[in-house]
């Protein structure tokens, strides 16, 4: 129940198409959920996040949509460039007496030029 | 870049040894968080640590521990180091208390068991 599920695992997009990636969760008790983008060799980096008050976060090219009744959420990159490839994670975030991150798998992306 | 630092970048340890891993979080932080990323795979929640006090724990077994010392820095700790250790060893820090929960990451120390 504390699953993050993503999909999907790996995506092949051209140069000013759009990226999505789309992730679902069961447990209602996660509050907030980042996006993180990670470089290899690199730790993960905060994109964007929301909370689940809130349907639609654009902050750029990056765009989350969230659907709470349905208990998923999506990550657009629209005008997606080669420095976008990247691997992204969508995460869920649980405070309950202590702060804990649930990470889904992870989805490689890679821009060809 | 996140403020976040770790050393040492890379380690390589054999099965059995005993490992430190250390954490300096980004200044006004007061919460340390602990993750383990195998090849491949998301990050795994290990522990987290709050006024030098562990608050919250995954599934990893007691061979993980770590210290959180008076200026939030920390360390990771694993003893009895088995061939599955091997991964990306990730700190974050956070701010208790704040109006949001984000989590910002160091760049990893990434731990090879031979």
């Amino acid at each position: 129940q504390q699953q993050v599920k993503q999909s999907p695992q790996s995506l092949i997009v051209q140069k000013g198409g759009i990226s999505i990636i789309n992730c679902a969760y069961e447990n209602t008790a996660f509050d907030y959920f980042p996006w993180y983008q990670q470089f290899p060799g690199k730790g993960p980096a905060l994109l964007i996040a929301i909370r689940p008050d809130v349907s639609e976060k654009k902050e750029g090219r990056f765009t989350i949509s969230f659907n709470k009744s349905a208990k998923q959420f999506s990550l657009h990159i629209m005008d997606s460039q080669p420095g976008d490839s990247a691997t992204y994670f969508c995460a869920a975030f649980m405070n309950t007496g202590f702060q804990k991150l649930v990470f889904g798998t992870g989805t490689r992306l890679l821009v060809s030029p | 870049e996140t403020g976040v630092t770790q050393s040492p970048t890379h380690l390589i340890k054999t099965r059995g040894q005993q490992v430190t891993l250390r954490c300096s979080s980004q200044s006004g932080h007061n919460t340390v968080s602990w993750y383990q990323q195998a090849l491949g795979q998301g990050p795994q929640f290990i522990f987290q640590y709050y006024r030098e006090e562990e608050n919250g724990r995954g599934n990893f077994p007691p061979r993980f521990s770590g210290l959180q010392f008076p200026n939030y820095s920390s360390e990771l700790n694993v003893n009895a180091l088995e061939l599955d250790d091997s991964a990306l060893y990730l700190c974050a820090s956070s701010l208790a208390g704040a109006s949001t929960d984000t989590q910002y990451f160091g760049p990893g120390t990434r731990l090879t068991v031979l």
